[in-house]
């Protein structure tokens, strides 16, 4: 059983659309995050949730917005995409906040 | 802003040969975290250290953290085909879980 899900694993769009990420664990963890891994493999935190409140929101354009239905599933909605949007998307989830943090497989995002 | 900062950004060895990436931060950190992410792969959780000059040890791996808690450190010890990836640190501050710049490695047979 995979811990922390995302689909799709790859994602290929055209400049201007709009598209979803999703994240499932099944940890039971009570915090989510979402990570963006560019070209270069800097690592950067989007988001987390913590028991369905952000309680972290790094300066990310707001055409990125995260949705949590329940503690279990954090997704990623973006807006307008552009063509600096193409990166490695990763979902996280750890049993406290800043715990040890588990990894989902990620999404390749390209933007065409 | 906060930055972590990881030496070197690459690191081609001979397998066999020891190998350490050090991770640097420009504020105190509250702890520390270790990953390593294989090629094509997502980051793994390989230790946390909470204490000040704190030394953890898991086989070949040897983690430091620095005395002023604003360093790191992670020697692995006769290198192995298995131990290529990425290493990042994760340094804490506030509420906060700052990843360093990454060191991949890249052992040679």
């Amino acid at each position: 059983d995979t811990a922390v899900s995302q689909t799709p694993k790859y994602l290929v769009t055209q400049m201007g659309n709009d598209k979803s990420i999703k994240c499932e664990q099944n940890l039971g963890h009570d915090t989510m995050y979402w990570y963006k891994q560019d070209s270069k493999k800097f690592l950067k935190i989007m988001f987390s949730y913590n028991n369905k409140e952000l309680i972290i929101n790094e300066t990310v354009p707001n055409r990125f917005s995260p949705k949590s239905p329940d503690k279990a599933h954090l997704n990623l909605h973006i807006n307008s995409l552009e063509l600096g949007d193409s990166a490695v998307y990763f979902c996280a989830s750890s049993q406290v906040r800043n715990g040890e943090a588990f990894f989902g497989q990620g999404t390749r995002l390209t933007v065409v | 802003g906060q930055q972590v900062m990881q030496i070197p950004q690459y690191q081609h060895v001979q397998e066999g040969e020891d190998f350490t990436t050090y991770c640097n931060s420009s504020t105190t950190l509250s702890n520390i975290q270790w990953y390593k992410q294989r090629p094509g792969g997502h980051p793994v959780f390989l230790i946390q250290l909470v204490k000040s000059g704190e030394v953890k040890k898991q086989k070949r791996l040897t983690f430091q953290f620095g005395e002023a808690k604003k360093n790191s450190s992670l020697h692995i010890t006769a290198t192995q085909t298995t131990d290529v990836g990425t290493y990042f640190c994760a340094g804490r501050t506030g509420n906060q879980f700052y990843f360093g710049t990454g060191t991949s490695l890249t052992v040679i047979p």
